[in-house]
């Protein structure tokens, strides 16, 4: 119930491309749904979070899609460029969880120039 | 502002010996955690506080401990290091509940 599944595990986009991230859960009374980018030998970072009562939420060139019916949301990097590499981590939260974050398991991403 | 700071960056510990992980923040958050991150893995919450005096267990606990006798520090104690304890530590803190969580920069523990 608590569980949040990320994919894919790794991914390479070129510079200019697309780069898209999805994560499905399985706890309906999740409310709470932000990503985290993470550079190498540092802490998470908070990317960009949504609330289920919108579709879509974007700031510059990261946007996420929220599927409340299919219990699935992703992130969206258009025009990826080298500098966005790094591994990034959904998560979700709601009142049942408190305040604790569940954490996806990651997804690593290399932009090739 | 710091932030979160967490001390120290890096520690070799032998098998059986003890240490406590620092953690502190200054933007007065009552929500304090503790992670850790296996390569290739994602973040397990270990323990968790909700405010001073206050501290809970999270998905990994066995072999740690925390207290939380101020509101701006959460520290981690091991007390007999063992090789699976080999990770990196993170502790986070947040305002409250659908809040974004500040990271430390983590603290990078090797036990041989």
């Amino acid at each position: 119930q608590q569980q949040v599944k990320q994919s894919p595990q790794s991914l390479i986009v070129q510079k200019g491309g697309i780069s898209i991230i999805n994560c499905a859960y399985e706890n309906t009374a999740f409310d709470y749904f932000p990503w985290y980018q993470q550079f190498p030998g540092k802490g998470p970072a908070l990317l960009i979070a949504i609330r289920p009562d919108v579709s879509e939420k974007k700031e510059g060139r990261f946007t996420i899609s929220f599927n409340k019916s299919a219990k699935q949301f992703s992130l969206h990097i258009m025009d990826s460029q080298p500098g966005d590499s790094a591994t990034y981590f959904c998560a979700a939260t709601g009142e049942t969880s408190g305040s604790r974050l569940t954490f996806g398991e990651g997804t690593q991403l290399t932009v090739n120039p | 502002n710091a932030g979160v700071t967490q001390t120290p960056k890096f520690r070799i510990l032998k098998i059986g010996q003890s240490m406590t992980l620092q953690c502190t923040q200054d933007m007065n958050h009552n929500y304090m955690y503790w992670y850790r991150q296996d390569p290739g893995m994602g973040l397990k919450l270990i323990y968790y506080s909700v405010g001073a005096g206050i501290t809970d267990k999270g998905e990994v606990p066995n072999g740690y401990n925390v207290s939380r006798s101020t509101t701006e520090d959460f520290p981690l104690r091991l007390e007999l290091a063992a090789p699976s304890q080999t990770s990196v530590y993170f502790c986070a803190s947040s305002s409250g509940q659908n809040y974004g969580y500040t990271f430390g920069s983590g603290t990078r523990l090797t036990v041989v």
